[in-house]
């Protein structure tokens, strides 16, 4: 299974910010999938945003951009103009066969 | 269209007990794979089946099984209950399974072993 690396347990960040939330990943595959998805209280996974490894741009969804550095192995996740609704578990993950998680890291917006 | 359901939503079980956790999959999906959700930490990949065959498997013990039907549902069913074994456990299903397209997930169910 591939590794995921998440270092940022929570983050702070006020109303109409940026945040940039970062996930390293570990993997011999040259084809494989990045993901980032979403947790709420509720528990339910919300997908967000998909990066393919042989994407050359980095995808966009919305708020949600993905900041792909393949030499880096690094997929950050950028949310512009936080908003409330936005405080959750955030996880990144990576294919190909299963998803492996990372840690998580919990955001809480501010008003 | 409905997206993925889980029964029940939560549980009480006792160790050494039996559980047995359903999953209907979103409209169209073929691919059903489960994960295990501890608290504070990331899905672990249990299982996914796929044309009623489990076809691929995360480090779980036998303890741990499944079954998918031919209107491509599933059930999870775990064994000899642990105190570990307590966890959000999250039903996922996709069209194809490869592992390069999106999951959908079901809200989970929540297990507690007493």
């Amino acid at each position: 299974a591939q590794k995921i690396t998440q270092t940022q347990p929570g983050m702070f960040v006020q109303e109409k910010e940026a945040v940039t939330l970062d996930c390293t990943y570990d993997t011999s595959d040259q084809s494989y999938g990045l993901f980032w998805y979403k947790q709420p209280s509720s528990g339910e996974m919300i997908f967000l945003i998909y990066q393919g490894s042989y994407d050359e741009q980095n995808a966009t969804e919305g708020r949600y951009s993905l900041n792909f550095q393949k030499a880096r192995k690094s997929a950050n996740l950028v949310i512009s103009a936080s908003q409330l609704g936005d405080s959750a578990m955030y996880f990144c993950a990576s294919s190909p066969r299963e998803l492996s998680f990372g840690a998580g890291t919990t955001v809480t917006v501010r008003a | 269209d409905a997206g993925v359901t889980q029964s029940p939503t939560h549980l009480i079980k006792t160790r050494g007990q039996q559980v047995t956790l359903r999953c209907s999959p979103k409209s169209g999906h073929d691919t059903v794979s489960w994960y295990q959700q501890a608290l504070g930490q990331g899905p672990q990949f249990i299982f996914q089946y796929y044309e009623e065959e489990e076809r691929q498997r995360g480090n779980f013990p036998d303890r741990f099984s499944g079954h998918q039907f031919p209107n491509y549902s599933s059930e999870l069913n775990v064994n000899a209950l642990l105190l570990g074994d307590s966890a959000l456990y999250l039903c996922a299903s996709s069209l194809g399974g490869t592992g390069m397209e999106k999951l959908f997930f079901g809200s989970g169910t929540q297990l507690s072993v007493l």
